[in-house]
């Protein structure tokens, strides 16, 4: 069955790093994947979407590559600071664009 | 557009009462999606529908939940008999078809005593 993983633990970063995390998929090829931000109390908000004919996509201090080879995104977020402290989601797409099915998350604190 | 729009915006009820929570998507948007969130399994999809008809309710628990979505302006989501294994926040989300950004509403926390 199709199966999405992401760090489980939350990802702790100094104020300035580079935060970097892994989305892994398998048992299946999805022709896009995006990514999503959820803050406590809301629902997720639609960050940058990557197709699988795109190495890589930025978006201000975002940064998204999409390796259909090893079947894994890299979501990285340059200059980081503590309002970017939130979960992260990601959602590989199948071709047919109406089924978004969500990894578990990974949360990322920002310390000043 | 005032986004999508989810009532109520919390809900306590007692095991074995029915619960029905609400859903307004996008106006032109022709995706809706159920979804139900846990610490311990995430966020599940739990039901789609493309024009106002279910594509897959493979996610769906089990038959006391049910969902339907009688035009492209309103959809619902009920619980009937309501257990507490059931608590947990439920999303309503729609999207434009052919493209695939999900919008959010701000959830339902239910809560099943």
């Amino acid at each position: 069955s199709q199966k999405i993983e992401q760090n489980s633990e939350a990802l702790n970063i100094q104020e300035g790093k580079t935060a970097t995390l892994t989305c892994n998929y398998t048992n299946y090829s999805p022709a896009y994947l995006q990514w999503y931000r959820q803050d406590p109390g809301r629902g997720p908000v639609f960050l940058l979407l990557i197709r699988e004919n795109e190495k890589e996509k930025r978006k201000e201090r975002l940064k998204v590559t999409f390796d259909t080879t090893l079947k894994q995104s890299l979501f990285h977020i340059t200059a980081s600071q503590p309002a970017d402290s939130a979960t992260y989601l990601c959602a590989p797409g199948g071709s047919s664009a109406s089924k978004i099915i969500f990894g578990s998350g990974t949360r990322l604190s920002i310390r000043p | 557009d005032a986004g999508v729009i989810q009532s109520p915006r919390h809900e306590v009820t007692e095991m074995g009462q029915e619960v029905t929570l609400r859903c307004k998507p996008i106006s032109g948007h022709n995706s809706l999606f159920w979804y139900r969130q846990t610490m311990m399994r995430g966020l599940e999809l739990l039901i789609y529908f493309n024009n106002n008809v279910p594509i897959d309710d493979s996610g769906m628990p089990e038959d006391r939940f049910s969902a339907k979505m009688p035009n492209a302006s309103f959809s619902t989501l009920k619980i009937q008999p309501s257990e507490p294994r059931d608590s947990a926040v439920y999303f309503c989300a729609s999207s434009l078809d052919g493209r695939a950004t999900a919008f959010f509403g701000q959830g339902t926390r239910l809560t099943v005593v």
